[in-house]
Formats: C-alpha cells, sequence, structure tokens
C-alpha cells in the first residue's frame, strides 16, 4: 500500500502565480520530508526538505508546510516561473535507509 | 562535478536477454540505491546498499540481482529480462543520516521486447 500519496497527478499555474502542490503519508514514524524536482530526461533533484519537528521550512520562493495531525505536506512556489514546470515528488524518510516517494506531480506554469 | 553517473543511457533488450546496469558516484557516500520508475507508480526501491559490502532488498527486488563493487559502484544485473521490466532505472547515493537525501543519476531507459 502506498505509504506517501500523491492524489494531484497535474497542476497548471499561470506564472507569477503561487503553485502549491499536495502531499499526504500514513506512517506516523516518518522523520523527515522531502521534495523532489524531476525534469524530463533527467534524475530527480532535491529540492527542499523538513523535519517532522517543524511545521514549515522556507527556502527563496519554495514553502514546504507540514501538519502532523492531518500527516499533510504541501509545497508553496511563490512566484511561480515557467522553468518551474517538471515533476515534483514529495518523499518521506523512515530514519533508516528508505526513502518513500509519492507517485508524482506534473507542474505547468503557463507564460 | 559528475555526481551519480550511469550507464548505458538507453538499452533495448530481448525477453531472456541479460544485462548490467552501471552506477557510480563520487561523492564518497556510503549509500547507494536502485530505483525504477514506471507511469503512475512513483519511484520504487529494487535494491539498495547501506555501506560497501552490504546489499538489502527493497520493495521491488524481484528478476534483479546487485553487487556493491566498491564504495563507488553499485551495479544492477538483470539475468532474464522480462516485458515487465521495461522502465526507466536510477541510480541514487546518500550520506547516512534521517534525512536521507538522496542524489540521483539521470536514469537508464530500459525497453524489454
Amino acid at each position: 500500500d502506498q505509504q506517501v500519496k500523491q492524489n494531484s497527478p497535474s497542476l497548471s499555474v499561470q506564472e507569477g502565480r503561487i503553485s502549491i502542490l499536495n502531499c499526504d503519508y500514513t506512517n506516523s514514524m516518518f522523520d523527515y520530508f522531502l521534495w523532489y524536482k524531476k525534469y524530463p530526461a533527467e534524475g530527480p533533484t532535491f529540492l527542499i526538505s523538513i523535519s517532522s519537528i517543524k511545521d514549515k521550512n522556507e527556502d527563496g520562493r519554495f514553502t514546504v508546510f507540514l501538519n502532523k495531525s492531518a500527516k499533510h505536506l504541501s509545497l508553496h512556489i511563490v512566484p511561480s516561473q515557467p522553468g518551474d514546470s517538471a515533476v515534483y515528488f514529495c518523499a518521506a524518510s523512515d530514519g533508516a535507509n528508505n526513502l518513500f516517494f509519492g507517485t508524482g506531480t506534473r507542474l505547468t506554469v503557463i507564460p | 562535478n559528475a555526481g551519480v553517473t550511469q550507464t548505458p543511457k538507453f538499452q533495448v533488450l530481448k525477453t531472456g536477454q541479460s544485462m548490467t546496469l552501471q552506477c557510480a558516484q563520487d561523492m564518497n557516500h556510503n549509500s547507494m540505491y536502485w530505483y525504477r520508475q514506471d507511469p503512475g507508480m512513483g519511484l520504487r526501491l529494487i535494491y539498495y546498499s547501506a555501506s560497501e559490502g552490504t546489499t538489502d532488498k527493497g520493495e521491488v527486488p524481484n528478476g534483479y540481482n546487485v553487487s556493491r563493487l566498491n564504495k563507488r559502484e553499485f551495479s544492477l544485473r538483470l539475468e532474464s529480462a522480462a516485458p515487465s521490466q521495461t522502465s526507466v532505472y536510477f541510480c541514487a547515493s546518500s550520506e547516512r543520516g534521517p534525512k536521507n537525501i538522496q542524489y540521483f543519476g539521470a536514469g537508464t531507459r530500459l525497453s524489454v521486447l
């Protein structure tokens, strides 16, 4: 059973507006959450992470929010740029050697 | 900086053929991983190696074998390829730790006919 879920396969946003990508997880033992970005014909690249003891982490235009009680996290991109168009994967770490990935959300930023 | 290098980038096999996917990292990471990515399935872990000399099964190990040749190299072998193994394969590496930020190669696109 999928432990990390991204229920929106795709999202389209106008340039300059906010993009919000969502992720849900089932295992309360996950202690770190990560977002990866993937362009076509490339491997995923690490974008931003958050510890389970925090509820927000910000890095430039990217902010990740964590709601532990709801087992939900989201990635906000403000302002969205055409170069942000990619597939975004949410991942959760169990503190050992395992990362559990969601199925990805394809973001399209329309100029 | 090369990071994680995978070879080949593309491969077409016939059912029953064998091949080895190569992966090397130059970041002195202890842990290495092999994933496959299929449409609508995200990234699924095939095998991982927490350190040189050790390997462990992931979520979908059947039909695959791995070798951690040294700290830099981690190979994935398909002994008898099947059409169900048509996929994009990614190798990754990381330092040990709870955050487990993994760095990925560019992938190998494999088609089994």
